[in-house]
């Protein structure tokens, strides 16, 4: 089956930097990447996702980029604030007909204003 | 509209009891899938299903676990014979399959734990 390593575990950031976390999966037939955002005490949520079709995607600060030889994606966190402190995961699945996700292990972001 | 829903949001439940969980997803959504969160990890995948039909059981871990949904919108999971291990997060998520989107909703999840 499907293996999703994340690294790293923690990223503590300075307000205003940049954060990027980075994603390996080993299954060459995953074709759907989505990262979701987790608060403390929340549910996860959707930010951004990435298929394989696609190299990069951009959502105003944040972006995910895709390299399908390697099996590696990253997600690109620009002008940290203070709200984006949260777990983050990655996730990958085969897609259409077959959308189960397997995640990553997390990781911890923490902005320091 | 509504996002999903579960319900309990807490159970606390004896070694050797069943329990069943409640899944609400968001109307229309055509799968539904059941995860489990453990404190500090990622949701790991139990079960899913597109209308009535359970697709992949995969991840149910033993034979004590086991999901419907017989009309293809309430999703129960059910575990008999509960165990301490059992004890984490359940969380449901539900997906449209019109258009191109293959985002998951979460919901708030049903924190069990087993004494």
């Amino acid at each position: 089956g499907e293996n999703v390593e994340q690294h790293p575990s923690t990223l503590s950031v300075q307000e205003g930097d940049s954060a990027v976390i980075k994603c390996t999966y080993s299954d060459s037939a995953s074709n759907y990447f989505p990262w979701y955002k987790q608060e403390l005490g929340k549910r996860p949520q959707l930010i951004i996702d990435i298929r394989s079709n696609v190299g990069e995607k951009k959502d105003q600060r944040i972006a995910v980029t895709l390299n399908k030889t390697a099996k590696h994606f990253s997600l690109h966190i620009t002008e940290t604030q203070p709200e984006d402190s949260a777990v983050y995961f990655c996730a990958a699945s085969r897609g259409s007909g077959n959308e189960k996700l397997t995640f990553g292990t997390g990781t911890r972001l923490t902005i320091i204003p | 509209g509504a996002g999903v829903s579960q319900s309990p949001r807490y159970k606390v439940t004896k070694r050797g009891q069943d329990v069943a969980l409640r899944c609400d997803p968001i109307s229309g959504h055509v799968s539904l899938y059941w995860y489990r969160q453990a404190l500090g990890q990622g949701p790991e995948f139990l079960t899913y299903f597109n209308y009535e039909a359970q697709q992949d059981k995969s991840g149910l871990p033993n034979d004590r676990f086991s999901a419907e949904r017989p009309e293809g919108s309430i999703s129960t999971l059910t575990i008999q014979r509960t165990e301490q291990r059992d004890s984490a997060m359940y969380r449901c998520a539900s997906s449209s399959q019109t258009g191109a989107s293959y985002e998951q909703y979460f919901g708030p999840g049903t924190r069990l734990t087993v004494t």
